[in-house]
């Protein structure tokens, strides 16, 4: 079945440093979202990108989405404490259910 | 505030009991799904339903059951089967959608259940 991987698993960096994650799918995929979960909490919902090659923007965080629509990632310009939490990429399998990358977690030191 | 309720956010069950953890969306959403998380699994799907009195397994559904009797609500029950039950449950609904008409999910809190 599709599986949706994500490196790096873990990342520290000091505040002001860049930080970037990847996701890669065994399948093309129609979409891909992005979710951020801080410690303890639950996932939230980030952006959605649809077509090939896609870029879009959050303040410090640029997504992107692969010209082949099996890779996707996102980078967070000159990170900062509130940055801190665990980032999944996510796939829709079968136009039903979404498939979660395991996540990047993200410990940002002031 | 339109949103997703979860409860309750611990539980504690005893080996050999059954638990069912309540799951209630005021979003108007067709879809409901339940995850379960454990450490550096990322999540993993269990049962979801798109519709009212309708259910689909997912990939870890075994000593799970789930029922979908109200728009509203999509409660899961940990029945004794499931043998390492311990571990962070969250629910989540969307509006229905294919392709590039899906939307993104919303989550609840989440219930951390363990068992003693």
């Amino acid at each position: 079945g599709q599986q949706v991987m994500q490196i790096p698993q873990y990342q520290h960096v000091q505040e002001g440093e860049d930080f970037t994650t990847y996701c890669n799918s065994s399948t093309t995929l129609s979409n891909i979202q992005w979710y951020k979960q801080r410690p303890g909490g639950h996932p939230v919902f980030l952006i959605q990108l649809v077509k090939s090659g896609e870029v879009k923007k959050q303040k410090r965080l640029t997504f992107q989405f692969g010209e082949a629509k099996k890779n996707s990632s996102l980078h967070i310009t000159a990170t900062q404490t509130t940055d801190v939490g665990t980032y999944f990429c996510a796939g829709y399998r079968g136009y039903s259910t979404l498939t979660f990358g395991k996540g990047t977690m993200l410990l940002v030191s002031p | 505030d339109g949103g997703i309720t979860q409860s309750p956010k611990y539980l504690f069950r005893k080996e050999g009991q059954n638990v069912t953890l309540s799951c209630e969306q005021n979003l108007n959403h067709d879809a409901m799904y339940w995850y379960r998380q454990d450490p550096g699994q990322g999540l993993r799907l269990i049962y979801y339903s798109q519709i009212v009195n309708d259910f689909q397994k997912g990939d870890i559904a075994e000593g799970y059951s789930v029922s979908r009797e109200k728009k509203e609500s999509f409660p899961l029950t940990v029945t004794s089967a499931q043998k390492n039950p311990t571990a962070f449950y969250l629910c989540a609904s969307s509006s229905s959608g294919t392709g590039a008409n899906n939307y993104g999910y919303t989550f609840g809190s989440g219930t951390r259940l363990t068992v003693v």
